[in-house]
Parts: C-alpha cells; sequence; structure tokens
C-alpha cells in the first residue's frame, strides 16, 4: 500500500487566518481524497482531487474556503481558508488503490483555531 | 444519506465475539470496513464488493446483503488490539466516492 504523510501533523491559528496542509504519496496515484473529521464524529469527504483537472467539492465545501492544488500524481494541498473556531478538525488525505478502490489515509492534521 | 452503523458501542472481554452493523438507504456496490485508534488515521480492514468478492483482514470476516444493503462485520475471538472506532464506508455502482457510516466504538477488555 502506499504511504502518505502529511504536514503539518498539527497547528493551532488565529481566527481569520488560512492554512495550507500537504499530503505527499511515495507512488503516483490517480485520485487524491481530502477529509474532514470533527472531533469524535465519522469522516466527511471534502473534494476529490485528480491531477490537471479541478478539484469536485461536495456539497456544503467551496472552492473558496477549501482550495485545493494538485500539481502532479504525488502531491496535493488543501487550504483552509479565512479559518473560524467551526474548522477546528482533523483534516486527512487519502488515496485509492486496487481494483475495489481501497483508501489509504494520511496521518492526518489536527487543526485548533482560536 | 450517511449509513447507520449499530451498535454505537460496545465493551467486550477477550476472547468474545462482536457483530457490527452498517445499513445504507441507497443501492450499494462496495463496502469498506476501517478501524480507527484514538489519534490515528483510520486503518483499511476489509473491502466487500457487488457478486460477492471480498479481501480483508485474515481474523476478521464480513458480509455483504445487496438487496438488504447492509454489511456486517463479524470479530472473532477478541484481542486487546481490535479496541478502537470502526467505520463502514459505502459506495454505489459507477462511484469511487466513500460515504462513512456513523461508527461504532469497541473496546475490548482484558
Amino acid at each position: 500500500s502506499a504511504v502518505i504523510s502529511q504536514k503539518p501533523s498539527r497547528d493551532i491559528c488565529q481566527r481569520g487566518t488560512s492554512l495550507t496542509i500537504q499530503c505527499q504519496v511515495d507512488s503516483q496515484v490517480t485520485m487524491m481524497f481530502w477529509y474532514r473529521q470533527q472531533p469524535g464524529q465519522s469522516l466527511t469527504l471534502i473534494a476529490t482531487a485528480n491531477q490537471g483537472s479541478e478539484a469536485t467539492y461536495e456539497s456544503g465545501f467551496v472552492i473558496d474556503k477549501f482550495p485545493i492544488s494538485r500539481p502532479n500524481l504525488t502531491f496535493s494541498t488543501l487550504t483552509v481558508s479565512n479559518m473560524s473556531p467551526e474548522d477546528s478538525s482533523i483534516y486527512l488525505c487519502s488515496v485509492e488503490e486496487g481494483r475495489g478502490y481501497e483508501q489509504f489515509f494520511g496521518p492526518g492534521t489536527r487543526l485548533t483555531v482560536l | 444519506q450517511q449509513p447507520v452503523q449499530s451498535p454505537q458501542a460496545v465493551i467486550l472481554r477477550e476472547g468474545e465475539d462482536a457483530v457490527i452493523n452498517c445499513s445504507s438507504s441507497k443501492a450499494l456496490y462496495s463496502v469498506h470496513w476501517y478501524r480507527q485508534k484514538h489519534g490515528e488515521a483510520p486503518v483499511f480492514l476489509m473491502i466487500l464488493l457487488k457478486g460477492g468478492e471480498q479481501k480483508g483482514h485474515e481474523k476478521i470476516s464480513a458480509s455483504f446483503n445487496e438487496k438488504k444493503q447492509q454489511s456486517s462485520l463479524y470479530l472473532t475471538a477478541s484481542q486487546l488490539s481490535y479496541s478502537g472506532t470502526y467505520f463502514c464506508g459505502t459506495a454505489g455502482s459507477g462511484t469511487y466516492k466513500y460515504i462513512f457510516g456513523t461508527g461504532t466504538r469497541l473496546k475490548v477488555l482484558a
């Protein structure tokens, strides 16, 4: 399975600022996904990022708030813009492998907004 | 619509068995199961595809009832390492996007 790393692992940010989260994979993958997991909750898909095309956002998530880049097949970034305390969550990237779209997750970025 | 898992939480003694259920309101093509330990990322356990194919963990089995849009995860002879929160992820035909279930917290006691 792919090895996925994320930076930063955690951060504490002030309201109104932005944070960019990086996701690096050790192999080339077509699809990368960004999820949000609020404390004690399940995972919610934010967007799907394919290399060479615009990210596809899920209902409730917009590009202005969560811009995503996917410059190549091993890397993606998610920016959380104009942050508020409600954005405090764990943000995870994942990639899919295998015929059945098995997903493997990065270690996550724990974001706290004050 | 988010799949509903039951039970929400379960406590076991080592060696006991458990069943976790995942129910969807939509037609399913595949179901994934994951385990997440506190402070860690979800770890892939099992995938079940429409038609009966499955692939996953040695000591964990699962079933997929396509007609009922349900899946069940069977944990037998539980070990302390099985503790964590279990999530199902479901996808319909023709989609690569998985919707994760509500989660089941499982704790195994010595």
